[in-house]
């Protein structure tokens, strides 16, 4: 059964903190990692990841793959109180007949205090 | 439409009835996937249909759930006799299939409370 594990459950910071978030998998299909930011309700994308060791960069949000490590963070500079929201990461680990479905962790809760 | 558009935005029901959930995909997305979301909890897979069939059913939690996608467009996630460990947000997605970018594009979700 494919699993996608995710660290710390929940984190409070304060503003201007720098945060690293982790995910772990283990899948039998490995196609790729993706992180979504998830504020209210609909999840939103940040970030899909294929190759190691290649960091995808927006604004102040970073990730990098360890395809070695079966693992991903996602790092977060300089931290707002909108960054506030909980981080979900998912692996498409499907085969060609499975579209793009996700297989996804349960989350870390981020919140940044003033 | 612009986005994918989901209905109700909140149901509440009895314990022993049955709902049904609306996803509206983006047009011109053939993937449409169901996912479910306890509180405080990740996202749980329920169903994928390609266009109108469902290739992969294996989420669905029990036999009081069935979901169709009629004319490649709207699926209706349907629960029979709900309970109340059912109460929980569903989520819908869709997708352009053939394209590995791997980004579902998701509805705000139908938040369920089963008394």
């Amino acid at each position: 059964e494919d699993k996608v594990v995710q660290s710390p459950l929940s984190l409070v910071v304060h503003e201007g903190d720098t945060v690293t978030l982790n995910c772990s998998y283990e899948v039998t299909n490995f196609r790729s990692l993706l992180w979504y930011k998830q504020e209210k309700k609909a999840p939103t994308f940040l970030f899909m990841l294929t190759s190691s060791g290649i960091e995808k960069k927006s604004g102040r949000l970073s990730s990098i793959l360890d395809k070695k490590e079966l693992s991903s963070i996602l790092n977060i500079t300089a931290t707002q109180t909108g960054d506030s929201a909980i981080y979900l990461c998912a692996v498409d680990a499907g085969d060609n007949n499975a579209g793009n479905m996700l297989t996804f962790g349960g989350g870390t809760r981020l919140m940044v205090k003033p | 439409g612009a986005g994918v558009s989901q209905s109700p935005s909140n149901k509440v029901t009895e314990k022993g009835k049955d709902v049904e959930l609306r996803c509206d995909p983006i047009s011109g997305h053939t993937a449409l996937y169901w996912y479910r979301q306890s509180l405080g909890q990740g996202l749980e897979f329920l169903i994928y249909f390609q266009g109108n069939s469902a290739p992969d059913k294996s989420g669905l939690p029990s036999d009081r759930f069935s979901a169709e996608r009629t004319g490649g467009s709207v699926s209706t996630l349907t629960i029979q006799r709900t309970q109340q460990e059912d109460s929980a947000v569903y989520l819908c997605a869709s997708s352009l299939t053939g394209i590995n970018t791997g980004e579902l594009f998701f509805g705000e979700g139908s938040r369920l409370t089963v008394l």
